[in-house]
């Protein structure tokens, strides 16, 4: 059964560092693109990035490239979303989705994880 | 950046009654649109691919057609399960970045 497990809500001050993670199982965790969503409260899905983690090829949206870092550890079948200063307009729920693909060029996702809510507030 | 747009915001059907909500590309996406079903507290649900194929597991009053910039899901009869919001999806590019949902549309019981 394939699983995206998101590590737990987190609370931050403004300016604080976070890392957050999505573990992987079930399936071939290095053979499949893992993407990031944010849904801010009460607002709809906005695609953040995308990575690889065969060989770790990483894209971003537009709106988040330079304010968030996505990587993974293939060890650990392992995705993480991090920020180096987060903002209140960081409070959001972010999820993890497996990307797949019928013509292996286009990726929507199939599997999404449950979610890890981030709170930034001082 | 292509724009999704889906329409109604908010639909309000009755129990049993079709549900047919829209999207539309700001320019050719092909097939490559997908629909997602997201309830109260819950993570987002595949629902189609491709424009029309369904994903494993949903039912078959659950149906996408379109290609180019005009997608439609319909829900041929509700049920008080399908109550959720829906978000249409492009993932028309290659390497994979830039991919964009419509703003939701919230179906609600009349």
């Amino acid at each position: 059964e394939v699983q995206l497990v998101q590590s737990g809500a987190e609370v931050k001050k403004p300016g604080e560092s976070l890392k957050i993670s999505c573990k992987g199982s079930g399936y071939s965790f290095t053979s499949y693109w893992i993407g990031w969503v944010r849904q801010m409260p009460g607002k709809g899905l906005e695609w953040m990035g995308i990575i690889y983690p065969g060989d770790s090829d990483t894209r971003y949206s537009p709106s988040f490239q330079g304010q968030v870092t996505i990587s993974a550890d293939k060890s650990i079948s392992t995705a993480y979303l991090q920020w180096s200063s987060l903002k209140a307009s960081d409070t959001a729920m972010y999820y993890c989705a497996r990307g797949e693909s019928s013509s292996g060029w286009y990726y929507y996702f199939d599997y999404w994880g449950q979610g890890t809510l981030v709170t930034v507030s001082s | 950046e292509i724009v999704m747009t889906q329409s109604p915001a908010t639909l309000s059907v009755s129990p049993g009654e079709r549900a047919t909500l829209s999207c539309r590309a700001s320019q050719s996406v092909s097939s490559n649109l997908a629909w997602y079903q997201q309830k109260p507290g819950q993570a987002p649900r595949l629902l189609i691919y491709g424009a029309s194929t369904r994903a494993t597991g949903i039912p078959a009053r659950f149906s996408g057609s379109g290609s180019g910039t005009e997608f439609t899901l319909t829900i041929s009869s509700l049920q008080s399960e399908d109550f959720a919001v829906y978000y249409c999806q492009q993932y028309n590019n290659w390497p994979p970045a830039g991919y964009t949902f419509g703003q939701g549309t919230k179906l609600e019981i009349k």
